[in-house]
Parts: C-alpha cells; structure tokens; sequence
C-alpha cells in the first residue's frame, strides 16, 4: 500500500516548454486533489476531482490542465511553464467516507527558468 | 471569502518546553478544522482534526488542540517539545459539504537543544 504516489519528484523547466505531473493512489479515493506550496502562502488548491470523470477549478488553476485518467489516477500539466510557476506540487486524496481528511504524496519540486 | 489565519510565521522553543500553535479561521458556518505536519522535503501529514463533539481533540505525536467556537479558532499544542518537532505546521478547513479545503500559510517552528 504504496499510499500517494508522484512523479517526477524533482523537474526543471524553460519557460515555454510543457510537462504532465503525474498522481496516483492505491487507497480507492474518489477525490483527488492537486495544490501548489509557495513559501509564505500554505497551498493553493488548483484543481481537484471530486469522481472519476470529473474536475473542477481551484483557488489558482491559470496555465494548468488535469486529467482524471481514472479512478486511480489524476494528472496536472503545465502547457506552456512559465517563471511563476515555479513551486512545490501536492497530489492529494480523500475518500468521503467519515475518514474525510486528505492524504497527501511526497511533492514534486519544479523550477522554471 | 474562507480564510485560515496563522499568525506566527517562526516560532522557536527549547526543547522540553510547552508549544501554543494558533490558528484562527474565517467561515461561513462551523468547518470541519485540520492540523498538518510538514517535514523538511516531505509531503504533509495529518496530527489531528474536528469534526464535533469534544473540542478537545487528541492527535498524534503527543500533539491536542482545542476548537473555540467563540473565537474561530483551532489552537495546537503540546505540553513538552522534543528536538524532532521541528517543523512546519499548518491548519486547514473544509466544508461540512464540499471539496475545497483552504490552509493557513503555515509556522515553522524550530527547536533548541
């Protein structure tokens, strides 16, 4: 029960270029969330899935799409980085049982230049 | 708008000594209230939440908080720190019926020996 998996856990970018994040978890959630951590700010939600099939806009989601492959699996891309996009990546899920809280991967660190 | 307060940025404590973590929150209605451990390079890690009933709740690692309706907030604490409390700390709410959970911005606590 690997939990919440990410990868890659360390990318570096140019600005312009794209890349798809990747999320995974083994515990049968139907909500998959990503965010961003930036020093000072906590995380900023930027999309999340609530099912299977569906997604919806967080706090921050300009210059980011997802996709909730299936239950398993919900990936973040980033179609054109740029330098504000520089940050720490969080892959979060949440079952809706009365659990409820999230359960977060390890991050990914991405840096933009 | 939803808002988490944490109005220490750094707070630093000698070890064996007692721990106070505010967190105060806007909302509409009671939320569902959250406390995360975050270590260096890590992801976070849940120490305790409330749901309803007691307002004393006790999570892992030694740690409690105390829910105060009258002054919306969610206190963290621990009666004696050890050296390996050194870390960051957030508080987090989520709506009783929804997806979206918002964060303080996080206290980075450090620990003399």
């Amino acid at each position: 029960n690997a939990g919440v998996t990410q990868t890659p856990k360390f990318q570096v970018l140019k600005t312009g270029q794209s890349m798809t994040l990747q999320c995974a978890q083994d515990m049968n959630h139907n909500s998959m969330y990503w965010y961003r951590q930036d020093p000072g700010m906590g995380l900023r939600l930027i999309y999340y899935s609530a099912s299977e099939g569906t997604t919806d806009k967080g706090e921050v989601p300009n210059g980011y799409n997802v996709s909730r492959l299936n239950k398993r699996e919900f990936s973040l891309r980033l179609e054109s980085a740029a330098p504000s996009q520089t940050s720490v990546y969080f892959c979060a899920s949440r079952s809706m049982s009365v659990v409820y809280e999230q359960y977060f991967g390890p991050g990914t660190r991405l840096t933009v230049t | 708008a939803q808002s988490v307060t944490q109005p220490d940025i750094h707070i630093t404590v000698s070890e064996g000594a007692s721990l106070e973590l505010r967190c105060n929150y806007s909302y509409g209605a009671t939320p569902y209230l959250f406390w995360y451990v975050q270590s260096p390079g890590q992801g976070l890690q849940l120490l305790l939440k409330y749901f309803s009933g007691d307002t004393l709740v006790q999570g892992i690692k030694g740690f409690e908080a105390e829910f105060k309706r009258s002054q919306s907030s969610f206190n963290l604490r621990k009666p004696s720190v050890h050296w390996s409390d050194a870390a960051e700390y957030f508080c987090a709410v989520a709506p009783r019926s929804g997806q979206n959970f918002v964060f303080g911005p996080g206290t980075r606590l450090s620990v003399l020996p």
